[in-house]
């Protein structure tokens, strides 16, 4: 079964600093997609990122990027410039349109991401 | 352009009463996605349905909970007989289709329903 880990549980960085969240994922699919989400305290779930495993290139969108070590089975989050409205729980998840999760999200249970003015 | 709608975003119950939750999925999805937050923890999936059909409900509890997705009218996730244990954020998700590709995934969510159990 796919499982997704977040080793991280709370992290903090200092206002305008960059900060790396971990994820790692264990699959035997070889098609599957990866994401981040963010989760402020009014609780929604907002996507940050998504990369596509048969892409090389790690995506980026504006100050969010990540390191994508398909061999590995990594994905990690680079947050550039925090800012005090990155301050949330940030969660990782899985997908894979094959195999036993059709489509469904598999979850790390997240880091808390602390910012220090 | 409305993404997918929950409703009601808060909803209290007594022990035994009934809950349901409405999910209206992105006009033209037709695949939606059930999910439960507990305190402190990730989201769990519940249930996947396609328009008149449970797909996989392998997340769900066996007694208590149902989910149903009609040829009209939203989503409904019901859980009878509440009990403290059902306190959680339960979130949807849609997608148009269950084939491949980043954009047939169900990734973006609704706001959630906060539930409570007095």
């Amino acid at each position: 079964a796919q499982t997704v880990t977040q080793s991280q549980p709370e992290m903090s960085v200092q206002e305008a600093e960059t900060v790396t969240l971990s994820c790692t994922y264990d699959t035997s699919e070889s098609d599957y997609y990866l994401f981040w989400y963010k989760q402020p305290p009014s609780r929604q779930m907002i996507l940050v990122i998504r990369q596509e495993a048969y892409k090389q290139q790690n995506a980026t969108e504006n100050r969010f990027s990540v390191n994508f070590q398909k061999a590995a089975k990594s994905f990690s989050l680079k947050i550039s410039d925090s800012q005090l409205g990155d301050a949330a729980m940030y969660f990782c998840a899985y997908t894979s349109p094959y195999g036993g999760s059709q489509g469904n999200l598999i979850f790390g249970k997240g880091t808390k991401l602390s910012v220090k003015p | 352009n409305a993404g997918v709608m929950q409703n009601p975003r808060h909803l209290v119950r007594r022990r035994g009463q009934e809950a349901r939750l409405r999910c209206s999925p992105v006009k033209g999805h037709s695949h939606v996605y059930w999910y439960r937050q507990l305190p402190e923890e990730g989201l769990k999936f519940m249930v996947y349905l396609q328009k008149e059909n449970i797909i996989d409900e392998s997340g769900m509890p066996k007694e208590r909970f149902s989910a149903e997705f009609p040829k009209e009218g939203p989503s409904i996730l019901r859980i009878q007989q509440v009990v403290r244990g059902d306190s959680a954020a339960y979130f949807c998700a849609s997608s148009p289709r269950d084939t491949g590709g980043l954009r047939n995934q169900p990734q973006h969510f609704g706001d959630g329903t906060r539930l409570s159990i007095l």
